[in-house]
Parts: C-alpha cells; structure tokens; sequence
C-alpha cells in the first residue's frame, strides 16, 4: 500500500504547454511538499503545504501554482513549460512540527523538448 | 539560514571496504538529523535518523552519531556492498518553524566487487 504517491511517473511535452502532477499521501500527515531534483541531483523546495494552507513558497516562478484540495493531496500544474523545466519533481508528506522525517514518492521525470 | 554540507562525489570504493561519507549542519534551532538514499530510477528513503545530540541512528549496517559539538553528522558502514550504490542526502528539519527538510548537495556511492 503505498504511502505517498505521485503521476505520472514521466512527463514528455513541448515547450508551451500546461501540465499537472498529481500526488496522494495515505499516511495522515498534515504537511505535504514539493521538490524540484536537478540533473546533478540537487533537490530544492518548491513549496510546502499545511492544512492545506500554503507555508513555504521558495521563490518558485509564478508559472507553478500548487494546489491543495485537501490535506491528502497536493498537485501541481505548471503553465508554459520551459526547457529549464526538466527535472524531476518529488511529492513529500511529514507530520508538522514533531521533527520527523518526510516520507516520498516515487518522483515524476518531466522532460521538455 | 539553515544548511547542510556534505563531501563532494563520487566517491568509489571496493566491496567490503569501510565507508565514510562527511557531513557538517548550520541551524540556528534543535534540528533533528537525517541521512536518505536514493537508489537508481528510485524516489528517496530515510536511511537513519537522529533526533537529539549524542543520538546514533542506525540501519542496515549504517551508522550515524548526532555530534552537536561538531555539528556534524558523518554516515558510516563498516563493510559497503555492490547494493549499496546509490546516492545519499544528508538533511535536517528544525519542526517548530516552517518544517522545511533541507537537503545536502548528496553523494554519489559506486561499489565496485
């Protein structure tokens, strides 16, 4: 039973498009994320959600809008998709503020031509 | 602002051989410390954690002490096998503010048998 999950896995779409990134997390947690792992594995923070509620938005351009309809799921869409777009995109889920660890999906390698 | 530094890969090494792999914090809070792998094609996975100083995190053969100290908290293995190739990410958490896990840059790991 999987605990966070993320679709699609890959993403193939030409530059211009508008795409979105789903993912699920059945472990209860109340704060869910969003990551970004460049070509040299670098993983940065995109945004993070509590209660559905936005609590950290790392300076992300303006074409990514995450959205979160309830605790469980946070997607995400992006609009007018850029080469420097590629990458791949972590969904994570952690109970707040009891220091845990995150848990991740599986991850969704988006690649732009 | 928070953040963690580990040793630039890769780092190769013969099968059976003893495993170190650096990494130094900066937080201005009581982070709890986490060392996560990501094997190949894969998403990541807490390896080990520690929570306070002086805790050691341990799993499958892989240690790691909490040095506040030396704000450091170097990974470990006493003798690394062929699957243990994989990528490792050091992190930390401060959970009582904005409960953002902050990634190290990671570390490539080859085994060779």
């Amino acid at each position: 039973d999987t605990a966070v999950s993320q679709t699609p896995k890959y993403l193939v779409t030409q530059m211009g498009n508008d795409k979105s990134i789903k993912c699920e997390q059945n472990l209860g947690h109340d704060t869910m994320y969003w990551y970004k792992q460049d070509s040299k594995k670098f993983l940065k923070i995109m945004f993070s959600y509590n209660n559905k509620e936005l609590i950290i938005n790392e300076t992300v351009p303006n074409r990514f809008s995450p959205k979160s309809p309830d605790k469980a799921h946070l997607n995400l869409h992006i609009n007018s998709l850029e080469l420097g777009d590629s990458a791949v995109y972590f969904c994570a889920s952690s109970q707040r503020g009891m220091n845990t660890e995150a848990f991740f999906g599986q991850g969704t390698r988006l690649t732009v031509v | 602002g928070d953040s963690v530094t580990q040793m630039e890969g890769p780092v190769t090494l013969s099968e059976e051989a003893f495993l170190t792999i650096n990494c130094t914090y900066t937080a201005t809070g009581y982070p709890s410390l986490f060392w996560y792998v990501q094997y190949p094609g894969e998403g990541l996975q807490l390896l080990l954690k520690a929570t306070k100083a002086d805790d050691k995190g341990s799993n499958k053969g892989f240690e790691a002490t909490y040095r506040k100290e030396t704000t450091s908290f170097h990974l470990e293995k006493g003798s690394v096998q062929v699957s243990d190739s994989a990528v490792y990410f050091c992190a930390l958490s401060v959970g009582n503010r904005d409960d953002k896990i902050i990634f190290g840059k990671g570390t490539r790991l080859h085994i060779l048998p």
